[in-house]
């Protein structure tokens, strides 16, 4: 069974940080890794996928990177606004035939950015 | 494109009663996954549905709980005769199913579900 733990659980810090959110899972054995972000009363919003044979993908002010031998992904947010506050949530895709598709999330990251 | 919708937004049901929530996945997107999010838990997989088939039912409660996406119209979570324990966020996710190591799944904004 796939478990995915996210550290720290909760973050404040000013803007401007560079941060650095940590997820790590049990089974090796994923076939692809999401970052998403969530916001308090709505959905999800994808914000990277990294797929097993790649190591990190980039966009705009957010990095993040997969290393599949020491179960850790690690999602970098440069230059942080008030704006990026929200939760952060890492999930996996096994690859294995019978969870084909099946999303295991960690609990997230609670991020607040204060002027 | 209209993302995925759902509805209702807020749901409220005394014991005992039926919850219906539907999924109306993207245009063009013929996979949809259900997900619960318990009060202080993460999100947890529920089922995983193409249309008339359900391909992945294993993290749905074996009782009350049942999902459908016909051929026509939103796909459905159906919880029979609710108990205060089914108070959640609901997500439904959809997906083009094309290629999988590329496919993002996308998330509608959640059925809350109180019981009281």
């Amino acid at each position: 069974k796939q478990e995915v733990t996210q550290i720290p659980a909760a973050l404040s810090v000013p803007e401007g940080e560079n941060l650095v959110l940590n997820c790590s899972f049990t089974d090796s054995a994923i076939y692809n890794l999401q970052w998403f972000r969530q916001d308090p009363g709505k959905g999800l919003t994808s914000l990277l996928l990294i797929q097993s044979s790649q190591r990190e993908q980039t966009s705009g002010r957010l990095n993040a990177s997969l290393d599949k031998s020491s179960g850790r992904s690690t999602l970098y947010i440069a230059a942080s606004q008030p704006g990026d506050s929200a939760t952060y949530l890492c999930a996996a895709i096994l690859d294995r035939g019978s969870t084909l598709g099946r999303l295991y999330f960690g609990r997230g990251t609670q991020l607040t950015v204060w002027p | 494109n209209a993302g995925v919708m759902q509805n209702p937004r807020h749901l409220v049901r005394r014991r005992g009663q039926e919850a219906r929530l539907r999924c109306s996945p993207m245009k063009g997107h013929s996979h949809v996954y259900w997900y619960r999010q318990l009060p202080e838990e993460g999100l947890k997989f529920m089922v995983y549905l193409q249309k008339e088939n359900i391909i992945d039912e294993s993290g749905m409660p074996k009782e009350r709980f049942s999902a459908e996406f016909p051929k026509e119209g939103p796909s459905i979570l159906r919880i029979q005769q609710v108990v205060r324990g089914d108070s959640a966020a609901y997500f439904c996710a959809s997906s083009p199913r094309v290629d999988r190591s590329t496919d993002t799944q996308y998330f509608g904004p959640g059925t809350r579900l109180t019981v009281l």
